[in-house]
């Protein structure tokens, strides 16, 4: 009950294309929703979140939607950018007490030129 | 820069080394992490501190043994390890625990285990 599961492993879209990563999870009292973006040689760093009072958070061309019902969110690139090729790591956790994140497998984004 | 530093970047070691994986935020964070990075495989939290106590220790075996002599420094000290504990090894810090504080991670340290 505490995985999250994300799809795919690899990603190849080309330039201006729109990039969609998707997550499921399990746990229904998970209340925290964050994506966090990993260039080569670097640690992980916070990309956007959401929590499930709206169903969908725009920041620039990063969009969350989500799916309280279905459990399910996903990570949308628009207009996707050779610099926008990294790995993306969805995670989930709760919010009240100190909860840990709980991270999924990680998608290798990849937009040609 | 995130603000997280970790040393060495790169460390090769025997199974029979010791050797300590050091961290240092310079962001005034009172919690502090260590995460394992393995290939195809989610980030593993392995330890976690708040305000120099550990409160969190995910089954981790005892060749790895965890110190925070204060909230700015973070080790991860390696006895007898195994091939299989090669991997990238990340340091991150935040404000407070709760999992709605951003984690900043440092670049990590990529360890290889012969």
């Amino acid at each position: 009950q505490q995985q999250v599961k994300q799809s795919p492993q690899s990603l190849i879209v080309q330039k201006g294309g729109i990039s969609i990563i998707n997550c499921a999870y399990e746990n229904t009292a998970f209340d925290y929703f964050p994506w966090y973006q990993q260039f080569p040689g670097k640690g992980p760093a916070l990309l956007i979140a959401i929590r499930p009072d709206v169903s969908e958070k725009k920041e620039g061309r990063f969009t969350i939607s989500f799916n309280k019902s279905a459990k399910q969110f996903s990570l949308h690139i628009m207009d996707s950018q050779p610099g926008d090729s990294a790995t993306y790591f969805c995670a989930a956790s709760r919010i009240q007490g100190a909860q840990k994140l709980v991270f999924g497998q990680g998608t290798r984004l990849t937009i040609n030129p | 820069e995130t603000g997280v530093t970790q040393t060495p970047r790169h460390l090769v070691m025997g199974m029979t080394n010791k050797k300590s994986l050091k961290c240092e935020q310079h962001l005034g964070h009172n919690a502090m992490y260590w995460y394992k990075q393995s290939a195809k495989k989610p980030l593993e939290l392995m330890f976690v501190y708040n305000f120099k106590e550990q409160t969190e220790n995910n089954s981790v075996p005892s060749r790895f043994s965890p110190e925070c002599p204060n909230s700015s420094h973070l080790f991860l000290h390696l006895h007898t390890l195994q091939p299989e504990d090669s991997a990238l090894y990340l340091c991150a810090s935040s404000k407070e625990r709760e999992a709605y504080n951003e984690q900043f991670f440092g670049p990590g340290t990529r360890l290889t285990v012969l």
